[in-house]
């Protein structure tokens, strides 16, 4: 079974660019997370996405950033402006529920987008 | 919310035992994951605890109190491709949903 498919794995975009991040979760599974990783702040939640819609966007850092799931096979990051300080390894992730609420259910990771805005 | 602490930093020889330990704070708490991540590479799953006690995988193990808001992950034999960080991810429940959230990891350096 493929696991989280990412695209693009790498990319190095000037400021001021729109940068698009793009998500296959492996199928049937029915949550997807976006996670971005820097060597300051660590992994961080930007947000999930429970049966294609959208949970909580808490972590999501400012306006320029905002995420789509239209279908249960696809999602998109989208950084609108980008800046400098946006330049991490952009996770996608997804996990199934399975029995009581769901409660730890594995969370499977994709291999990232690493993302430098020069 | 979440509050996760746990070291920046180990170094351990080969062969040896290393704890790595985690304390949290999480709303809802329903359990605790601990992931392996190289450099380079994604976080992969190696444990998950919801019950007080230690749960043992082999060379790997991990230990959770609830009450105290404490995990370790304790790696025996340890081999050269152990070098990597591990990250302590408590797990919440909120609103019918699951919540995960990462700790910034502890990067173990393994020595011959």
């Amino acid at each position: 079974d493929a696991g989280v498919i990412q695209s693009p794995r790498h990319e190095v975009t000037e400021m001021g660019q729109e940068v698009t991040l793009r998500c296959k979760p492996i199928s049937g599974h029915d949550y997807l997370f976006w996670y971005r990783q820097t060597m300051m702040r660590g992994l961080e939640l930007l947000i999930y996405f429970n049966n294609n819609v959208p949970i909580d966007d808490s972590g999501m850092p400012e306006d320029r950033f905002s995420a789509k799931m239209p279908n249960a096979s696809f999602s998109t990051l989208k950084i609108q402006p980008s800046e400098p300080r946006d330049s991490a390894v952009y996770f996608c992730a997804s996990s199934l529920i399975l029995g009581d609420e769901g409660i730890g259910n594995t969370i499977y990771f994709g291999e990232g987008s690493w993302l430098t805005v020069v | 919310g979440q509050n996760i602490d746990q070291p920046t930093e180990m170094t351990a020889t080969e062969g040896a035992i290393v704890q790595i330990n985690c304390t949290y704070q999480t709303s809802g708490f329903n359990g605790l994951f601990w992931y392996q991540q190289h450099a380079g590479e994604a976080p992969t799953f190696l444990s998950y605890n919801v019950l007080d006690g230690l749960e043992e995988k082999g060379r790997f193990s991990s230990f959770l109190s609830r009450s105290k808001g404490y995990s370790y992950l304790l790696l025996k034999e340890l081999q050269m491709k152990d070098s990597a960080s591990y990250l302590c991810a408590p797990e919440g429940y909120s609103g019918g949903y699951q919540k995960v959230t990462f700790g910034t990891g502890t990067k173990l350096q393994v020595i011959p």
